[in-house]
């Protein structure tokens, strides 16, 4: 079983639209929880970091975790061309580390 | 500002080469992270640091090894470099175990 999965996309949605990204995780001791954004040819991004169930906002970006669920989901409002990346989960766990999911290719039209 | 740096940017070596990729963070984290990514691979963990003299193994280490001589720099060293090597490295460090990675440039490395 992976330990976490996230639909690799590519994940398209017109200009003004909600992305809706998720990330399913196997680790039931799993922490913290991460999105990364990754443009093509550069480095990973933190955009944000949850660490409790619920949302946590961040401008347009909606982080939502569900502990019992094993899920943690990244809504983008009013998405824009200039989110177009790959999205990368990621959850910590002691003794594990870091790990990071696949990514979701996100492309925004305009 | 604080920073983490990578170099060479690219490298293009022989198989059987000893090849060694360095990263340097200015930010005074002591954990620090060696990770390569592949397309269907997403990141991968090859080694990391607790801090001076703690090297640790990751979930990809066979053919690579790292030493930590002090807390800004974590160099990463392919023994006899394969082709199954060729790949983007990426290292990264952390203020605490679980606190945001911050990643460098990466690395573009071709085994041929």
């Amino acid at each position: 079983q992976k330990e976490v999965e996230q639909n690799s996309g590519p994940l398209s949605v017109p200009e003004g639209a909600i992305a809706s990204l998720n990330c399913t995780y196997s680790d039931r001791g799993s922490q913290s929880f991460f999105w990364y954004r990754q443009y093509s040819g550069k480095s990973p991004e933190l955009i944000m970091s949850i660490y409790s169930n619920g949302d946590k906002e961040d401008g347009r970006f909606t982080a939502q975790l569900n502990k019992a669920s094993q899920y943690v989901s990244l809504l983008i409002r009013d998405s824009q061309p200039s989110d177009s990346a790959t999205y990368l989960c990621a959850f910590f766990n002691y003794g594990q580390n870091f790990v990071f999911g696949p990514g979701t290719r996100l492309s925004v039209l305009p | 500002d604080a920073e983490i740096t990578q170099s060479p940017r690219h490298k293009i070596t022989e198989t059987g080469r000893q090849v060694t990729l360095a990263c340097h963070q200015t930010w005074n984290h002591n954990n620090m992270f060696w990770y390569r990514q592949d397309l269907g691979h997403g990141l991968r963990l090859i080694h990391y640091s607790y801090g001076v003299h703690d090297t640790n193994k990751g979930e990809v280490s066979d053919g690579y090894s790292v030493s930590r001589s002090n807390t800004e720099d974590l160099p990463l060293t392919l023994e006899s470099a394969a082709s199954s090597q060729t790949s983007v490295y990426f290292c990264a460090s952390s203020d605490g175990a679980q606190e945001t990675q911050y990643f460098g440039p990466g690395t573009r490395l071709l085994v041929l």
